[in-house]
Protein backbone atom coordinates (compact mmCIF):
# COMPACT_ATOMS: atom_id res chain seq x y z
CA UNK A 1 0.00 0.00 0.00
CA UNK A 2 1.69 3.21 -1.18
CA UNK A 3 1.63 6.13 1.59
CA UNK A 4 1.25 10.01 0.90
CA UNK A 5 3.52 11.31 -1.53
CA UNK A 6 4.17 14.44 -1.73
CA UNK A 7 6.81 17.04 -3.98
CA UNK A 8 8.66 18.46 -3.71
CA UNK A 9 10.51 17.96 -1.00
CA UNK A 10 12.03 21.71 -0.28
CA UNK A 11 11.32 24.99 -2.43
CA UNK A 12 12.92 28.42 -2.08
CA UNK A 13 10.94 31.27 -3.16
CA UNK A 14 11.38 34.93 -3.15
CA UNK A 15 8.36 37.24 -1.81
CA UNK A 16 5.53 38.37 -4.18
CA UNK A 17 6.01 34.95 -6.57
CA UNK A 18 3.45 32.22 -6.47
CA UNK A 19 4.20 28.72 -6.12
CA UNK A 20 2.36 24.99 -6.46
CA UNK A 21 2.95 21.58 -4.13
CA UNK A 22 1.51 18.52 -5.11
CA UNK A 23 -0.03 15.66 -3.17
CA UNK A 24 -0.52 12.36 -4.38
CA UNK A 25 -3.14 10.21 -1.62
CA UNK A 26 -2.67 6.85 -0.28
CA UNK A 27 -4.30 4.37 -1.95
CA UNK A 28 -7.67 4.15 -1.95
CA UNK A 29 -8.02 7.44 -0.12
CA UNK A 30 -10.79 10.12 -1.76
CA UNK A 31 -10.11 12.84 0.51
CA UNK A 32 -7.09 15.23 0.92
CA UNK A 33 -6.49 17.97 3.95
CA UNK A 34 -3.64 20.19 3.69
CA UNK A 35 -2.09 21.98 6.83
CA UNK A 36 0.79 24.57 6.97
CA UNK A 37 3.18 23.67 10.18
CA UNK A 38 5.39 26.91 11.10
CA UNK A 39 8.52 25.64 13.36
CA UNK A 40 7.83 24.75 17.14
CA UNK A 41 4.11 24.80 16.03
CA UNK A 42 1.14 21.96 15.70
CA UNK A 43 -0.06 21.77 11.86
CA UNK A 44 -3.18 24.75 10.76
CA UNK A 45 -5.75 23.37 8.78
CA UNK A 46 -6.06 25.34 5.69
CA UNK A 47 -8.20 23.37 3.50
CA UNK A 48 -10.14 19.89 2.27
CA UNK A 49 -11.07 18.68 -1.14
CA UNK A 50 -13.21 15.71 -1.66
CA UNK A 51 -14.85 15.03 -5.15
CA UNK A 52 -12.65 17.89 -6.88
CA UNK A 53 -14.20 20.20 -4.48
CA UNK A 54 -13.47 22.10 -1.55
CA UNK A 55 -14.97 20.74 1.47
CA UNK A 56 -14.17 22.77 4.44
CA UNK A 57 -11.40 25.86 4.64
CA UNK A 58 -9.20 27.18 8.01
CA UNK A 59 -8.78 30.83 8.33
CA UNK A 60 -6.42 30.96 5.27
CA UNK A 61 -6.28 33.81 2.80
CA UNK A 62 -8.33 33.24 -0.62
CA UNK A 63 -4.32 33.58 -2.13
CA UNK A 64 -4.15 29.71 -0.93
CA UNK A 65 -5.77 27.77 -3.68
CA UNK A 66 -6.16 24.41 -4.69
CA UNK A 67 -7.52 21.77 -6.56
CA UNK A 68 -8.46 17.74 -6.30
CA UNK A 69 -8.28 15.82 -9.41
CA UNK A 70 -9.97 12.93 -10.49
CA UNK A 71 -7.22 9.76 -9.20
CA UNK A 72 -7.56 12.03 -6.12
CA UNK A 73 -4.31 13.64 -6.10
CA UNK A 74 -3.92 17.24 -5.34
CA UNK A 75 -2.64 20.36 -5.28
CA UNK A 76 -1.99 23.90 -3.14
CA UNK A 77 -0.81 27.07 -4.45
CA UNK A 78 -0.12 30.06 -3.10
CA UNK A 79 -0.17 33.18 -4.71
CA UNK A 80 2.15 36.61 -3.53
CA UNK A 81 3.95 35.11 -0.75
CA UNK A 82 4.56 36.43 2.22
CA UNK A 83 7.83 36.27 4.29
CA UNK A 84 5.69 34.16 7.23
CA UNK A 85 4.44 31.54 4.32
CA UNK A 86 7.60 29.97 5.18
CA UNK A 87 6.48 26.49 7.14
CA UNK A 88 6.54 22.98 6.24
CA UNK A 89 3.31 22.27 4.02
CA UNK A 90 1.93 18.91 4.92
CA UNK A 91 -0.83 16.83 2.92
CA UNK A 92 -2.83 14.21 4.38
CA UNK A 93 -5.34 11.94 2.90
CA UNK A 94 -8.36 10.07 4.73
CA UNK A 95 -11.04 8.15 3.46
CA UNK A 96 -14.54 10.33 3.56
CA UNK A 97 -16.09 10.16 6.68
CA UNK A 98 -15.69 11.11 10.57
CA UNK A 99 -14.36 7.79 11.92
CA UNK A 100 -11.53 7.86 9.19
CA UNK A 101 -8.26 8.68 10.33
CA UNK A 102 -6.24 10.92 8.31
CA UNK A 103 -2.38 10.09 7.13
CA UNK A 104 0.04 12.43 6.57
CA UNK A 105 2.98 12.87 4.10
CA UNK A 106 6.48 14.29 4.93
CA UNK A 107 5.89 17.50 3.25
CA UNK A 108 7.57 20.61 1.49
CA UNK A 109 9.35 23.12 3.64
CA UNK A 110 8.64 26.08 1.88
CA UNK A 111 11.31 28.83 2.31
CA UNK A 112 10.50 32.66 1.04
CA UNK A 113 13.41 34.61 1.12
CA UNK B 1 -7.07 30.75 25.26
CA UNK B 2 -5.81 28.22 22.64
CA UNK B 3 -8.68 25.68 22.18
CA UNK B 4 -5.84 22.71 22.42
CA UNK B 5 -2.91 23.21 25.16
CA UNK B 6 -0.20 21.27 25.04
CA UNK B 7 3.37 21.46 27.02
CA UNK B 8 5.75 21.85 24.49
CA UNK B 9 8.55 20.46 26.54
CA UNK B 10 11.28 19.30 26.26
CA UNK B 11 10.67 16.41 28.08
CA UNK B 12 14.01 14.13 28.84
CA UNK B 13 13.83 10.59 30.23
CA UNK B 14 16.10 7.94 31.02
CA UNK B 15 15.54 4.19 28.20
CA UNK B 16 13.42 2.17 30.30
CA UNK B 17 10.71 4.87 31.93
CA UNK B 18 7.47 5.98 31.63
CA UNK B 19 6.11 8.70 29.84
CA UNK B 20 2.91 10.95 30.33
CA UNK B 21 2.12 13.14 28.12
CA UNK B 22 -0.76 15.67 28.05
CA UNK B 23 -3.30 17.92 26.50
CA UNK B 24 -6.18 20.23 27.86
CA UNK B 25 -9.13 21.15 25.28
CA UNK B 26 -11.84 23.87 25.62
CA UNK B 27 -13.93 23.17 22.49
CA UNK B 28 -16.73 20.58 23.57
CA UNK B 29 -17.50 19.71 19.84
CA UNK B 30 -14.37 17.74 19.41
CA UNK B 31 -15.21 14.36 18.31
CA UNK B 32 -12.04 12.08 18.05
CA UNK B 33 -8.68 12.11 19.99
CA UNK B 34 -5.58 11.36 17.94
CA UNK B 35 -1.67 11.31 19.25
CA UNK B 36 0.45 11.78 16.02
CA UNK B 37 4.23 11.01 16.63
CA UNK B 38 6.51 13.60 14.34
CA UNK B 39 10.90 12.47 13.64
CA UNK B 40 12.68 15.25 12.91
CA UNK B 41 11.95 16.10 9.04
CA UNK B 42 8.99 13.90 8.56
CA UNK B 43 5.23 14.01 8.88
CA UNK B 44 3.50 12.91 11.55
CA UNK B 45 2.62 9.58 11.77
CA UNK B 46 -0.50 8.33 13.87
CA UNK B 47 -0.08 6.33 16.90
CA UNK B 48 -3.45 6.25 18.58
CA UNK B 49 -7.09 7.32 17.82
CA UNK B 50 -10.03 7.26 19.89
CA UNK B 51 -13.41 8.49 20.69
CA UNK B 52 -14.89 7.44 24.18
CA UNK B 53 -13.72 8.78 27.23
CA UNK B 54 -11.76 5.78 28.81
CA UNK B 55 -8.50 4.09 27.71
CA UNK B 56 -6.70 2.55 24.51
CA UNK B 57 -3.79 0.06 24.70
CA UNK B 58 -1.84 -0.92 21.69
CA UNK B 59 1.33 -2.62 22.68
CA UNK B 60 3.62 0.28 25.11
CA UNK B 61 1.57 2.72 24.09
CA UNK B 62 -1.91 3.75 26.06
CA UNK B 63 -4.21 6.47 25.22
CA UNK B 64 -6.91 8.10 27.78
CA UNK B 65 -9.53 10.65 27.12
CA UNK B 66 -11.38 11.74 30.32
CA UNK B 67 -14.13 13.73 28.21
CA UNK B 68 -15.79 15.52 31.37
CA UNK B 69 -11.95 17.78 32.59
CA UNK B 70 -11.57 18.23 28.70
CA UNK B 71 -8.06 15.95 28.74
CA UNK B 72 -6.28 13.60 26.90
CA UNK B 73 -3.10 11.70 27.71
CA UNK B 74 -0.35 9.46 25.89
CA UNK B 75 1.49 6.76 28.27
CA UNK B 76 4.43 4.87 26.84
CA UNK B 77 5.97 2.03 28.71
CA UNK B 78 9.31 0.86 28.67
CA UNK B 79 10.52 4.01 26.61
CA UNK B 80 12.85 3.27 24.10
CA UNK B 81 15.78 5.78 22.24
CA UNK B 82 13.52 5.21 18.99
CA UNK B 83 10.42 6.71 21.03
CA UNK B 84 12.66 10.42 20.84
CA UNK B 85 10.50 12.66 18.59
CA UNK B 86 7.71 15.10 18.80
CA UNK B 87 4.39 13.94 19.85
CA UNK B 88 1.72 16.00 18.66
CA UNK B 89 -2.18 15.36 20.07
CA UNK B 90 -5.00 16.46 17.50
CA UNK B 91 -8.58 16.39 17.80
CA UNK B 92 -11.56 16.17 14.67
CA UNK B 93 -13.97 19.38 14.46
CA UNK B 94 -16.48 17.94 12.53
CA UNK B 95 -17.63 20.01 9.46
CA UNK B 96 -21.03 20.96 9.48
CA UNK B 97 -23.45 18.42 6.82
CA UNK B 98 -20.26 17.76 4.95
CA UNK B 99 -19.80 14.11 6.59
CA UNK B 100 -16.04 15.32 7.59
CA UNK B 101 -13.58 17.14 9.62
CA UNK B 102 -11.01 19.23 10.39
CA UNK B 103 -8.05 18.70 12.95
CA UNK B 104 -7.00 21.09 15.38
CA UNK B 105 -3.61 19.96 16.87
CA UNK B 106 -1.64 21.31 20.05
CA UNK B 107 1.77 22.72 19.98
CA UNK B 108 3.67 19.24 20.49
CA UNK B 109 5.71 17.72 23.25
CA UNK B 110 9.76 17.20 22.53
CA UNK B 111 10.62 13.93 24.32
CA UNK B 112 14.21 12.73 24.25
CA UNK B 113 14.92 9.22 25.66
CA UNK B 114 18.17 8.83 27.23
CA UNK B 115 20.07 5.27 26.45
Amino acid sequence: ETGVTQSPTHLIKTRGQQVTLRCSSQSGHNTVSWYQQALGQGPQFIFQYYREEENGRGNFPPRFSGLQFPNYSSELNVNALELDDSALYLCASSRQGYNQPQHFGDGTRLSIL
Amino acid sequence: QKEVEQDPGPLSVPEGAIVSLNCTYSNSAFQYFMWYRQYSRKGPELLMYTYSSGNKEDGRFTAQVDKSSKYISLFIRDSQPSDSATYLCAMSLPFSGAGSYQLTFGKGTKLSVIP
